[in-house]
């Protein structure tokens, strides 16, 4: 079946523009994750969809940063006001609901690579 | 808060030699713990995953790893390396239960030399 897509796969974008990352999360998941990936940083947390429970936005690094999910499928990621340190590959996976045995695993979008020129 | 410590960021072997990636994690409650690997130019894919039971867990391409408890630790083990494996590899943690949210490791470069 068709796997997370993310839109568009690149972005390159002036500094001080706003940019919108869409994710397409796999039908029937209920919980939505966006990550970012950085050259040596690993897997930086943003932000958790988890079915119409609040947002846990803990790891958004700053107010330039919001994301929403619209009826519980596709979310969008936007950064307001781009800077060169918002460069990274932007990733975003999905999981179903927690089965019997309380856990779930995550399956992952290709990315958006963002450049702030 | 959770966290999660890979000790060893970049990795170089040879063919056949045996591989042992360290992960410790900070958690005071029960966890599920996950091993994911990016292969070059891939998705993130998981490669095995822990949730409650033997505390040996066997993953795909012959990896496996091992949950101990009292050490904190779910370090990741192939017997024998292929050019193959050459990606990078994230372990995760999560708290048990409903609350999803994935904490990931900084994550290993693993190079396999022919």
């Amino acid at each position: 079946g068709a796997g997370v897509s993310q839109s568009p796969s690149n972005k390159v974008t002036e500094k001080g523009k706003d940019v919108e990352l869409r994710c397409d999360p796999i039908s029937g998941h209920t919980a939505l994750y966006w990550y970012r990936q950085s050259l040596g940083q690993g897997l930086e947390f943003l932000i958790y969809f988890q079915g119409n429970s609040a947002p846990d936005k803990s790891g958004l690094p700053s107010d330039r940063f919001s994301a929403e999910r619209t009826g519980g499928s596709v979310s969008t990621l936007t950064i307001q006001r781009t800077q060169q340190e918002d460069s990274a590959v932007y990733l975003c996976a999905s999981s179903p609901p927690v089965g019997l045995a309380g856990v779930s695993e995550q399956y992952f979008g290709p990315g958006t690579r963002l450049t702030v020129t | 808060a959770q966290s999660v410590s890979q000790h060893n960021h970049h990795v170089i072997l040879s063919e056949a030699a045996s591989l042992e990636l360290g992960c410790n994690y900070s958690y005071g409650g029960t966890v599920n713990l996950f091993w994911y690997v990016q292969y070059p130019g891939q998705h993130l894919q998981l490669l095995l995953k822990y949730f409650s039971g033997d505390p040996l867990v066997k993953g795909i391409k012959g990896f496996e790893a091992e949950f101990i408890k009292s050490k904190f630790s779910f370090n990741l083990r192939k017997p024998s390396v292929q050019w193959s494996d050459t990606a990078e590899y994230f372990c995760a943690v999560k708290n048990s239960g409903g609350y999803q949210k994935v904490t990931f490791g900084i994550g290993t470069k693993l190079q396999v030399i022919p």
